[in-house]
Formats: C-alpha cells, structure tokens, sequence
C-alpha cells in the first residue's frame, strides 16, 4: 500500500521544450502533494505545495510561471518545466501527504521514484 | 534557510557494524522523519518521531530526539551490505503546513 507513482522516469529533451511530469497516488486520497528537485549528492529542495482544486504554493526563488503545477484530483498532480532550459536539468521527486490516514498519520509522506529530467 | 544538517556527511563501516547518523535542526518541530534513498531512486520512509516522543524503534532502526538540543540520531543496528544509501532527516516545523525540510543527508557504504 501507499503507492506514488511518476512518470515519465526519465526525460530528454531539447531546450525551449516543455515537459509534463505527473504524480499519483495510487492507492490512497492525496489532497496535499509536494514537489521536490535534488541536484546530484545534494538533498531535496521544496519547490513547491500542490493543493487538490486550488492553486499551488511556491517556495522562496521558484518561479511559478516556469514551473506549473496542477493537482485536479485527489490523487494526480502535474509539474509542466516550461521552457526548458539545461539549468532545469535535475531530479524532480514528488510526494503525496495521506489525507484519508488509511496507511498513517495524516502527517506522513509518501515519494514518488522521482523524474530525471535532462535538457539538451 | 532552515535546512538541518547531518553528519557525517559520509560514513563507511563493515557489515554487522553498527551506523549512527546524527541531524541537527533550527526551529521548533511537530515530527522529524528519516528516509533513506537508494543512488538515483525515490525515496523511503523509514520512521517519524513526534516532538513530544524521545526514542523509537523499528525493527534494526532506533531514532532518539532531544528537542532541547534541537537534534535527533538515527542507528542501524547490525548493518547489512544492503542499507548502503543515503539516509535524510526531515522536519515538520512547527506552523508549517505538513512541509518537510530536508537536512543534508548521510551516505552510508556497509562493506561486505
């Protein structure tokens, strides 16, 4: 149980690109799911909170028109990298918060496999 | 930033060793959680201790927490070649809206 899914695992593309990353919460109700970039031997920044039917909160310094997040059900949210650029080369990972509390506290995460993302 | 750190940064001991991994923190916390990541994986949820718990187990897995020295350890106990990865405390501050601050993780070799 507590499953996150993403896909795609790994995306190419060339730069001036966008890419569409979604995460799902396979067997549980996520009204709440993160987003997380890690850089290589580095740990997981927040990029920002996606809120099911809502807009999504951005962390400090990202920038909301290049990283577009929509969460339009309770157990999918997306991240488009608009415009990609070779510095948005990255490992993208995703979380999703246990709303129903079937597997946890309602406190607990759950991660996705995380997204390679390299830009050409 | 309110990013915790850990240390040691790295740390390499022979299996059936024991590994301790220690987190620092800044602010006032609900939860700490500890997650470890294979190399280029997502990641794993391992355990979560409340701010008003001091010491839990799981299984080979034992995690303190002394919110006066704003700190908390995390030890396997006989290590196996298997728990090599990174291993991250995360905290769940105080008033911040289930968000986890990630510290700067532990990467854990265990030699066969």
């Amino acid at each position: 149980g507590a499953v996150v899914s993403q896909h795609p695992s790994w995306v190419i593309c060339k730069s001036g690109t966008s890419v569409k990353i979604e995460c799902r919460s396979l067997d549980f109700q996520a009204t709440t799911m993160f987003w997380y970039r890690q850089f290589p031997k580095q740990s997981l920044m927040l990029m920002a909170t996606s809120n099911e039917g809502s807009k999504a909160t951005y962390e400090q310094g990202v920038e909301k028109d290049k990283f577009l997040i929509n969460h339009a059900s309770l157990t999918l949210s997306t991240l488009t990298v608009t415009s990609a650029h070779p510095e948005d080369s990255s490992f993208y990972i995703c979380s999703a918060r246990d709303s129903s509390g079937v597997f946890s506290a309602t406190d607990t995460q759950y991660f996705g496999p995380g997204t390679r993302l390299t830009v050409l | 930033s309110q990013q915790g750190e850990e240390d040691p940064q790295a740390l390499s001991i022979q299996e059936g060793e024991n590994a301790t991994m220690n987190c620092s923190y800044k602010t006032s916390i609900n939860n700490l959680q500890w997650y470890r990541q294979n190399s280029g994986r997502g990641l794993v949820h391992l355990i979560l201790i409340r701010s008003n718990e001091r010491e839990k187990h799981s299984g080979r897995l034992r995690v303190t927490l002394d919110t006066s020295k704003k700190s908390s350890s995390l030890l396997i106990t006989a290590s196996r070649a298997a728990d090599t990865a990174s291993y991250f405390c995360a905290t769940m501050i105080t008033g911040g809206g289930n968000k986890l601050t990630f510290g700067t993780g532990t990467q854990l070799k265990v030699e066969l």
